[in-house]
């Protein structure tokens, strides 16, 4: 079970607005910065979002990141396919469960 | 531009120990901030943080695996290992090195990941 919590599943058609959610404690998303990972299918992760809401260079701009309390959240407006992938939350944990903590990923199906 | 290559065995049995190399380029492991992490991912399941190895020597290790974990660098070779002792089959994932970039101290950053390798644990 991991110690941030991620729904399983997210579905969307082309051209909506999805979030995922990725809930934490006081000790993770409460206390620490929180990043977002990509992981296509059969590819390794790649970095999405860093500091709770800052893009790398390259990443569009239809994905956006947030974060109250010790909550988060990974949007994606503009639905495209290609956006078809699993997404990681992470932080950095100051309890005995870290430092480093994922989520459980959610798998995005555009329909 | 910066590259990471994670080499090893494919196939290792119950009980034995994994000892896994990380190649990077592109960056320096002796600059100030920067880390070189591990993380698994079994077959269809999430990404599991196992160890972290910082420029100055600094070493972090998943709390559940510590036990079993060492990780070390070589700062002249641009190589960081990873072994895993007692191996199980429940260890049968994907194991990847990444980058970990200078910046904030308590970060879950990789901005670089290796491709991969997978690795069976099976007799």
């Amino acid at each position: 079970q991991s110690v941030l919590t991620q729904p399983p599943s997210a579905s969307g058609t082309p051209g909506q607005r999805v979030t995922i959610s990725c809930s934490g404690s006081s000790s993770n998303i409460g206390s620490n910065y929180v990043y977002w990972y990509q992981q296509l299918p059969g590819t390794a992760p790649k970095l999405l979002i860093y500091r709770n809401n800052q893009r790398p260079s390259g990443v569009p701009d239809r994905f956006s990141g947030s974060k109250s309390g010790t909550s988060a959240s990974l949007a994606i407006s503009g639905l495209r396919s290609e956006d078809e992938a699993d997404y990681y939350c992470a932080a950095w944990d100051d309890s005995l469960s870290g430092p480093v903590v994922f989520g459980g990923g959610t798998k995005l199906t555009v329909l | 531009q910066i590259t990471l290559k994670e080499s090893g065995p494919t196939l290792v049995k119950p009980t034995q120990t994994l000892t896994l190399t990380c190649t990077f380029s592109g960056f320096s492991l002796s600059t100030s901030g920067v880390g070189v992490g591990w993380i698994r991912q079994p077959p269809g399941k999430a990404l599991e943080w196992l160890a972290l190895i910082y420029w100055n020597d600094d070493k972090r290790y998943s709390p559940s695996l510590k036990s079993r974990l060492t990780i070390t660098k070589d700062t002249s070779k641009n190589q960081v290992v990873l072994t895993m002792t007692n191996m199980d089959p429940v260890d049968t994932a994907t194991y990847y090195c990444a980058h970990r970039p200078p910046g904030v101290a308590a970060a879950a950053e990789f901005d670089y990941w290796g491709q991969g390798t997978l690795v069976t644990v099976s007799s």
